[in-house]
């Protein structure tokens, strides 16, 4: 069965860096666009990242454009997320999530906090 | 890109039906027929119930059924139980640059 679970959350001081993880398992990863999306505490769903299968074609939210960087390594079956100059506003629950042709999402990992705070 | 428009609450009564708007423009829902729809309880992942407006995934009941007109797009849950209390949230694709776009989330409370 398809699994997402992603790693890598915690406390961090505002204008401080992060890395989250995303391991993937039960599908051929390689096959498949991803994507991270974020949900601040008690609001809704935000896109944020997005990733074609091979790694060659990348899409940001304009909230995060210059300061966030996806990536994966289809050999380790891992996306990831490089979060710099971190900001309150970035508090949230970031979700992993498989991407299909027609752009909806058919699975989502479980999510890590990100808590932003001096 | 600003979030699609839903109705912050709903509300009814076990076997009654409601339907949640999902209110877009020309450059998002109006424009593809890419609309999802995803259920969240407290504390858990979305889960998917609708794609491509009105197709549902396996698994989901055909009492989750959804719907598109112009610029705004409907979920509409029959037959409700009280498992489906739950936040609803409208997708869309919106183009090669802002790619996806989220409503800002609906309370279904079963009353």
């Amino acid at each position: 069965q398809v699994q997402l679970v992603e790693s890598g959350g915690g406390l961090v001081k505002p204008g401080g860096s992060l890395r989250l993880s995303c391991a993937a398992s039960g599908f051929t990863f390689s096959d498949y666009y991803m994507s991270w999306i974020r949900q601040a505490p008690g609001k809704g769903l935000e896109w944020v990242s997005y990733i074609s299968s091979s790694g060659s074609t990348i899409y940001y939210a304009d909230s995060v454009k210059g300061r966030f960087t996806i990536s994966r390594d289809n050999a380790k079956n891992s996306l990831y997320l490089q979060m710099n100059s971190l900001r309150a506003e970035d508090t949230a629950v970031y979700y992993c999530a498989r991407e299909t042709p027609t752009d909806y999402i058919d699975y989502w990992g479980q999510g890590t906090l990100v808590t932003v705070s001096s | 890109q600003s979030a699609l428009t839903q109705p912050r609450s709903v509300s009814g009564s076990p076997g009654q039906s409601v339907t949640i708007s999902c209110t877009g423009t020309s450059s998002d829902v109006g424009g593809y027929n890419y609309v999802s729809w995803y259920q969240q309880h407290p504390g858990k992942a979305p889960k998917l119930m609708i794609y491509d407006v009105s197709k549902r995934p396996s698994g989901v009941p055909d009492r989750f059924s959804g719907s598109k007109s112009g610029n705004t797009a409907s979920l509409t849950i029959s037959g409700l139980q009280a498992e489906d209390e739950a936040d609803y949230y409208c997708c869309s694709y919106a183009g090669s640059y802002t790619l996806k776009v989220f409503g800002g989330g609906t309370k279904l409370t079963v009353l």
